[in-house]
């Protein structure tokens, strides 16, 4: 079965640099979810769309910002990077209807250096 | 507001052993209940959910879990551990309304011995 893609997996950056990150959700699935998950720490939601509109937000920085575009993938732009930002970046996605069930993808591993 | 707790950090069992691993959760209407696993560097897979319904849900690898309303708890069991089970396990739930955001519990580390 189709997964949730996420890309790339593996990112390096410098402070101060930018950052996309990239997600494909499940086939017809209408909501993507963005969580971030620091060293030893749970996953924390950042921000989610649905039908391409901002649905809910959490705690994201304001150097963030997210999207979902027209064939539902979603990017994670991330600016004026800090250390701090070095985590596990995952996307979810899920199926139209409530009660909804997320679908992880494998995740982005930012370092910042 | 929401949270979720898993009161052990870290359960070290022996193979072929049960296995109970503890979840507590705040939330003011009916919740919506899930347990991921984690193995190191990977993703969160799905094991199981709970919406309504039978209080005894099974999962996937053999796991099973029960809500307990009084308690407030939805606690993960398996019979019988096998070593690939070694992983983090997040206890999450699910906001109510369209967004379903998930609040996780800090996890749990299944450490198994041979």
């Amino acid at each position: 079965a189709a997964g949730v893609i996420q890309s790339p997996r593996h990112l390096i950056k410098e402070k101060r640099e930018t950052a996309t990150l990239k997600c494909y959700p499940i086939p017809r699935h209408d909501t993507v979810y963005w969580y971030q998950q620091g060293p030893g720490q749970d996953p924390q939601f950042l921000i989610s769309f649905y039908e391409k509109m901002q649905s809910d937000k959490g705690s994201i920085p304001d150097r963030f910002s997210a999207q979902q575009f027209s064939d539902y993938h979603s990017e994670l732009n991330m600016s004026s990077l800090e250390l701090g930002d070095s985590a596990l970046y995952f996307c979810a996605s899920s199926f139209p209807g409530l009660p909804r069930t997320q679908y992880f993808g494998p995740g982005t591993r930012l370092l910042v250096l | 507001a929401q949270s979720v707790t898993q009161p052990d950090i870290h359960i070290t069992v022996s193979e072929g052993a049960s296995l109970e691993l503890r979840c507590n959760y705040s939330y003011g209407a009916t919740p919506y209940l899930f347990w991921y696993v984690q193995s190191p560097g990977q993703g969160l897979q799905l094991l199981l959910k709970y919406f309504s319904g039978d209080t005894l849900v099974q999962g996937i690898k053999g796991f099973e879990a029960e809500f307990k309303r009084s308690q407030s708890s939805f606690n993960l069991r398996k019979p019988s551990v096998h070593w690939s089970d070694a992983a983090e396990y997040f206890c999450a739930v699910g906001a109510s309304g369209n967004t379903g955001k998930l609040i996780f519990g800090q996890g749990t580390t299944l450490q198994v011995k041979p």
